[in-house]
């Protein structure tokens, strides 16, 4: 299986200021469409994850513009330049091109 | 607006069935892989099992495999699945998902509880 291995698991953040998650993939996730299938999702307390980003840095609609991800293959960033309350919550990466799916274990991220 | 209505979680001794039912709008079901993944409380996010637009392929997490089995009914716009032998550990909230390459939709869940 893939492991997807993210990095810190707890972030402690200011207001205000940036922050960054990392993701790892055991494998690559390039797809022979020459897709990379790598999505980040943020689940608020008591809410259902909601898919911030696909494709690796395609932002979905209604994100706002201060939630960015980056890398190509295995290495993989979520960022956020400007860290909002509503941004509390727990982000997860998932890889969508190797079976089964698999999900990093899960970055929380707390004021 | 798309929407994902999951039911038929409930509390059942270990050893049970059970089976949940997700009915899907507000999109093409028929075209669309779906998705089921799990999360057990206090716990990350499990995949469990996937299905091809037309049923023609299964997937499924090798924890379930043999005891799960997913399908979908397309004129009826739902998604299935069919929980036997629940273990303790497949207690989890269940969420109906849609899509499997980049899944974007998320039904609220349905709780199972496999406890004696």
């Amino acid at each position: 299986d893939v492991v997807m291995t993210q990095s810190p698991l707890s972030l402690p953040v200011t207001l205000g200021q940036p922050a960054s998650i990392s993701c790892r993939s055991s494998q690559s996730l390039v797809h022979s469409d020459g897709n990379t299938y790598l999505s980040w999702f943020h689940q608020r307390p008591g809410q259902s994850p909601r898919r911030l980003i696909y494709k690796v840095s395609n932002r979905d609609s209604g994100v706002p513009d201060r939630f960015s991800g980056s890398g190509s293959g295995t290495e993989f960033t979520l960022r956020i330049t400007r860290m909002e309350a509503e941004d509390v919550g727990v982000y997860y990466c998932m890889q969508g091109i190797h079976w089964p799916r698999t999900f990093g274990q899960g970055t929380k991220v707390e004021i | 607006e798309v929407q994902l209505l999951e039911s038929g979680g409930n509390s059942v001794q270990p050893g049970g069935s059970l089976r949940l039912s997700c009915v899907a709008s507000g999109f093409t079901f028929s075209g669309q892989f779906m998705t089921w993944v799990r999360q057990a409380p206090g716990q990350g996010l499990e995949w469990v099992s996937s299905i091809y637009n037309d049923g023609s392929a299964t997937y499924y997490a090798d924890s379930v495999k043999g005891r799960f089995t997913i399908s979908r009914d397309n004129p009826k716009n739902t998604l299935y699945l069919q929980m036997n032998s629940l273990r303790v550990e497949d207690t989890a909230l269940y969420y109906c998902v849609k899509g499997a390459f980049h899944p974007d939709y998320w039904g609220q869940g349905t709780l199972v509880t496999v406890s004696s």
